[in-house]
């Protein structure tokens, strides 16, 4: 079965310090893994993909995360945290059980707080 | 931002009404899918849609149906509605898998309160 673990409800940072939002996976299969943000009263905004090649993936506003196979790990990172980073975070993977779209099995969100 | 438009964006209903949620895209991407999002729980699907009037259903679509008539519109609809169904209800679109565009793309939500 499909499964994301995000073991950390929040994640505080101060400003500048580097951010890590971990996340762990099951799945059969290739695993297609996704990070999304989510502001207040917002939808879920794309942050980055893995998908096949490079395990460092980069992607938007900064942020990377690194594929692990062998730890099933997908961890989300930034070198040096914003306030204006404060947000709900989501790991994702591709559930293979439903043909070729991309429904996604989400975690339950991690919440970051960065402080000034 | 994905264009996507999800309406209406708020509502309240009373316990056992219909209510019609509707999704509509410009991007003419042929999947689409309808999500809740509680609590804890992250995004649960309750439907999704591979092609005009072709529609699955997902892990929690008990009380729910849907409809594709067109490629740009994905309707959802809760047939009687129950206090358990208030929840923030996402759309969302993909394109084909076989191209390296595999990410969703989601609406703004609709945060529906039954009372």
């Amino acid at each position: 079965a499909q499964s994301v673990a995000q073991p950390e409800d929040q994640v505080n940072v101060a400003e500048g310090n580097p951010l890590t939002v971990k996340c762990t996976y099951s799945v059969s299969g290739n695993p297609y893994l996704f990070w999304y943000v989510q502001y207040p009263n917002r939808g879920l905004q794309f942050l980055l993909k893995y998908i096949t090649g490079d395990n460092l993936v980069k992607g938007s506003y900064g942020f990377e995360a690194e594929f692990n196979k062998s730890q099933t790990s997908f961890h989300l990172k930034k070198p040096s945290a914003l306030v204006s980073d404060s947000a709900l975070y989501f790991c994702a993977v591709r559930d293979p059980r439903w043909g070729f779209g991309n429904v996604l099995h989400c975690g339950s969100g991690t919440q970051v707080i960065v402080l000034p | 931002d994905a264009g996507i438009t999800q309406s209406p964006r708020h509502k309240v209903t009373e316990t056992g009404t219909p209510v019609t949620l509707r999704c509509h895209q410009t991007e003419n991407h042929r999947y689409m899918y309808w999500y809740r999002q509680d609590p804890g729980h992250g995004l649960r699907l309750i439907h999704y849609s591979y092609g005009v009037k072709d529609t699955d259903k997902g892990e929690v679509s008990d009380g729910y149906s849907v409809s594709r008539s067109k490629t740009e519109d994905f309707l959802l609809t809760l047939e009687s509605a129950t206090s358990s169904q208030t929840s923030v209800y996402f759309c969302a679109i993909s394109g084909e898998l076989v191209s390296m565009n595999t990410e969703a793309f989601f609406g703004q939500g609709t945060r529906l309160t039954v009372v």
